[in-house]
């Protein structure tokens, strides 16, 4: 059972470049979510999704896109990069949502540096 | 709106001391659950237990405990006798319960604890 699976890894981007970070759960979670952690911060919610087909935003949405056409697979798209998204980008899931006393898998996270 | 305090930074402790990590929330809502999460220096976020606002009781866990103050609003870890494998950053996380007017589809995360332990 793999959980959360995200990809890449690691990945640097010039000013201006676009790209898709990819996100796989499979464990049939309903709940998608795209967190950024900044050095010395918390985890921001950046898009999360009730299920195929719906998606909201977080706290801090701005220059990120996601899509939801599976129940598996919750892409973050980063449309034209800035400096200020450099960051550890986590994707999580969880069956029910964490207010109904579900924890979040997390995946390992991608670490994202722009130029 | 939801909030974490998680007011140590950072703390280094002398292996085998206890140590107990401060966690203090706001909310609205009169039914909440909150969490801690462990992110050790591989990067990966790991739960360690959730607690709902309608259970005070405290737990424990081998090592781990976790003391839960509704009348102070905070939700305070405990490692004791510390390990070499205990440093990591732990976070404290809330959120709402399913009859939230605020989004109980996302949890707030505090900005973590980072533990240092000194052989």
């Amino acid at each position: 059972n793999a959980g959360v699976t995200q990809t890449p890894k690691f990945r640097i981007l010039k000013i201006g470049q676009s790209m898709t970070l990819q996100c796989t759960q499979d464990m049939n979670h309903n709940y998608m979510y795209w967190y950024r952690q900044d050095p010395g911060m918390g985890l921001k919610l950046i898009y999360y999704s009730v299920g195929a087909g719906i998606t909201d935003k977080g706290e801090v949405p701005n220059g990120y896109n996601v899509s939801r056409s599976t129940t598996e697979d919750f892409p973050l798209r980063l449309e034209l990069a800035a400096p200020s998204q450099t960051s550890v980008y986590f994707c999580a899931s969880s069956y029910v949502r964490p207010g109904d006393n579900s924890p979040l898998h997390f995946g390992n996270g991608t670490r994202l540096t722009v130029t | 709106a939801q909030k974490v305090t998680q007011a140590q930074t950072e703390i280094s402790v002398v292996e085998k001391e206890d140590v107990t990590l401060d966690c203090v929330y706001e909310t609205r809502d009169t039914t909440y659950y909150l969490f801690w999460y462990k992110q050790p220096p591989s990067g990966e976020l790991v739960f360690l237990i959730r607690r709902n606002s309608f259970d005070e009781q405290n737990e424990i866990s081998g090592r781990y405990s976790w003391n839960f103050q509704k009348s102070t609003s905070s939700f305070n870890f405990t490692i004791t006798a510390s390990q070499v494998v205990d440093p990591a950053v732990y976070f404290c996380a809330l959120s709402g319960a399913l009859s939230s007017n605020f989004g109980n589809e996302k949890l707030t995360f505090g900005t973590g604890t980072r533990l240092t332990i000194i052989p």
